[in-house]
């Protein structure tokens, strides 16, 4: 099974920081990767997400991320911290099920993001 | 276009009750995923509907029963409620086959008391 694994439950930036969230993944096959925001009692949205191609991908209101294979990792980049990032962020695996295109998500547990003035 | 849409917002039950939720898809996506979310075990995947059938089931107990109706459109099912089942059960969709990224609805909040 895979499963994914978010270093830090908790990050602190000032605002106009650097933003780095960091995950790593365990499959065997390779994977598709997705980053989530998900504000207070909202659920979530897709900030990004890889599948093939271009190991760095662009996603909303800035964020970017990097598929790393040899590090198993897919990291979660901002240059500059916003107040209104401060939010939860998930990062997922999607596991394709019998060969199909169909699959589940599997989260990591999630890391909130605190941004001070 | 309307997001994913879930009813009702929130909810109350009793232990031993039975509760279910409404989830309306993005028009046009045919696939749709329950998850349930808790402070304890984060996200969990529930279950994943295409086309009117169960495609592929989470570690849950037997419980926990979903459908799709040939509009797309989805309902979950919990019957003899136990209070570990208070969660936010978040819905999500996707236009399916070959297509990875799924959108999520602003979930249902269930309390069982």
């Amino acid at each position: 099974a895979q499963s994914v694994t978010q270093l830090g439950s908790h990050v602190s930036v000032s605002e106009g920081a650097l933003v780095l969230l960091r995950c790593n993944y365990s499959s065997s096959v390779p994977p598709y990767l997705f980053w989530y925001v998900q504000y207070p009692n909202q659920g979530l949205q897709l900030l990004l997400k890889y599948t093939t191609g271009a190991t760095l991908v662009k996603g909303i209101n800035g964020f970017e991320a990097e598929f790393k294979k040899s590090e198993t990792s897919f990291h979660l980049t901002k240059p500059s911290a916003h107040m209104s990032d401060a939010a939860e962020y998930f990062c997922a695996v999607r596991e394709l099920a019998g060969g199909t295109s169909y699959g589940k998500l599997t989260f990591g547990q999630g890391t909130i993001l605190t941004v001070h003035p | 276009k309307a997001g994913v849409t879930q009813t009702p917002r929130y909810l109350i039950k009793t232990r031993g009750q039975q509760v279910t939720l409404s989830c309306s898809p993005i028009s046009g996506h045919r696939s749709v995923s329950w998850y349930q979310q808790t402070p304890g075990q984060g996200l969990q995947f529930l279950f994943e509907y295409f086309s009117e059938t169960q495609r592929n089931k989470g570690n849950f107990p037997g419980r926990f029963s979903g459908r799709q109706f040939s509009n797309s459109r989805s309902e979950m099912n919990v019957s003899t409620l136990e209070l570990g089942d208070s969660a936010l059960y978040l819905c999500a969709s996707s236009l399916g086959l070959a297509v990875y990224e799924q959108y999520f609805g602003p979930g249902t909040r269930l309390t069982v008391t």
